[in-house]
């Protein structure tokens, strides 16, 4: 049963600490997004991968979140210092890249920084 | 650019009433639509789609949406309301040019009274 495995699935952390959070794509799909939900604004679109490169990555905020594809099975997104603005369900979704492209989506890291 | 519009944040319906859920999409040339669910704690799991073909599409666990070029609309419907129903649903959009990048509704929370 192929699915996207993302990692923590819930973390709690202190204002100014580094989160990294980790997501498996289905394999052989070479597209990836990571999106961001919160209650006040819903699903955004942070960043998006197509063959391990960054093809979109405007909503995300530059000065302290960075993704990253060390390899095709890894994805990583990385907030450096985290604020307590960050807390959100951070979702990992990957595609197969052609034809409808549906995503498949991750169950999320509920990130919570106090 | 172009949007994905979800009347109604939120819907109630009793158990084996009709579930309407409204989507209405702003472009000239029809995107593949799409409809996801979202479970309590999880992530997005996709109902259903319309790519080409017949424009009355069934999905799973009862649902069903009919794409209406004239209307730019892909209502999501099911006869009869379960419990188990209860849940946010997304509809979104995927236009042709835009690299792959989901455009995805404010979504609407379903609740089922008994």
């Amino acid at each position: 049963d192929a699915r996207v495995t993302q990692t923590p699935r819930h973390k709690v952390t202190e204002m100014g600490q580094e989160v990294t959070m980790r997501c498996q794509p289905i394999l052989g799909h070479n597209t990836v997004f990571w999106y961001r939900q919160t209650m006040m604004q819903g699903l955004e679109l942070l960043a998006y991968f197509r063959n391990r490169a960054p093809l979109d990555d405007s909503g995300m905020p530059k000065d302290r979140f960075s993704a990253e594809m060390p390899d095709a099975t890894l994805a990583t997104l990385k907030i450096q210092p985290s604020e307590p603005r960050d807390s959100a369900v951070y979702f990992c979704a990957s595609g197969p890249g052609q034809g409808e492209n549906i995503q498949y989506f991750g169950a999320g890291t509920r990130l919570s920084v106090l | 650019a172009q949007s994905v519009t979800q009347l109604g944040s939120h819907v109630s319906v009793s158990e084996g009433a009709l579930v309407l859920l409204r989507c209405n999409y702003s472009s000239s040339v029809p995107p593949y639509l799409f409809w996801y669910v979202q479970y309590p704690n999880q992530g997005l799991q996709l109902l259903l789609k319309y790519t080409t073909g017949a424009t009355l599409v069934k999905g799973i666990n009862g649902f069903e949406a009919e794409f209406k070029k004239s209307e730019t609309s892909f209502h999501l419907t099911k006869p009869s309301a379960h419990r188990s129903d209860a849940a946010e649903y997304f509809c979104a959009a995927l236009p042709y040019n835009q690299g792959g990048k989901l455009i995805f509704g404010q979504g609407t929370e379903l609740s089922v009274k008994p």
